[in-house]
């Protein structure tokens, strides 16, 4: 049912740059702006970037937000042990929200 | 703080309804639209509808139309959300999530969630 393609998986060692990509469409990311969610095991999802590249207060510098046409990126730069989470990217589409298919990064 | 602290898991068997409170805290309840959003098991996230204390204007995703009902209480600031004729792949934990905006816009900004709710679906 997801429209926005996120890769299944990413993994970086600690202190390494993770970047996350999620593709759509003119009528989703092309036209609408993208939001980020991360989502700890067994927790409920978080805010995590809003409106294309903006951090709400609290969340770290590390990560950070693009938007390029009808694709979006999450980076995640100096990669900690805490940052292993599953990541989703959202966006308004038509006349339904719709989120990414999601992306399990993993800590080595 | 904001709070949201929805009701507890539910066990339901086919063709059932079901319906999920989400009390709210910690912030002026009408000032902020309500979305639901369901997980199922090793899925991804769908957007349900949402719900503006505000206004009472209400806008569901097609695929939930006729289906789903959603309330608000301002008196007891909590948003419901009843689902009825339950099927197995409606199996999934639901979460309701504060909107940034008092009114239904067109937008996918969610700024706090509730805890979840699993609600299980079976014979």
């Amino acid at each position: 049912q997801s429209v926005l393609t996120q890769p299944p998986s990413a993994s970086g060692t600690p202190g390494q740059r993770v970047t996350i990509s999620c593709s759509g469409s003119s009528s989703n990311i092309g036209s609408n702006h993208v939001y980020w969610y991360q989502q700890l095991p067994g927790t409920a999802p978080t805010l995590l970037i809003y409106r294309n590249d903006q951090r709400p207060s609290g969340v770290p510098d590390r990560f950070s937000g693009s938007k390029s046409g009808t694709s979006a990126s999450l980076a995640i730069s100096g990669l900690r042990s805490e940052d292993e989470a599953d990541y989703y990217c959202a966006a308004w589409d038509d006349s339904a929200g719709v989120f990414g298919t999601g992306t399990k990064v993993t800590v080595l | 703080q904001v709070q949201l602290v929805q009701s507890g898991a539910e066990v339901k068997k086919p063709g059932a309804s079901v319906k999920v409170s989400c009390k709210a805290s910690g912030y002026t309840f009408r000032r902020h639209a309500i979305s639901w959003v369901r997980q199922a098991p090793g899925q991804g996230h769908e957007w349900m509808g949402r719900i503006s204390p505000y206004n009472g204007d209400i806008k569901f995703a097609q695929k939930f139309q006729g289906r789903v009902t959603m309330t608000t209480d301002i008196s007891t600031n909590t948003a419901y959300m009843e689902l009825t004729s339950l099927r197995s792949d409606d199996t999934a934990v639901y979460y309701c999530a504060r909107d940034h905006h008092p009114i239904a816009v067109a937008d996918m900004y969610f700024d706090s969630w509730g805890q979840g709710t699993l609600v299980t679906v079976s014979s």
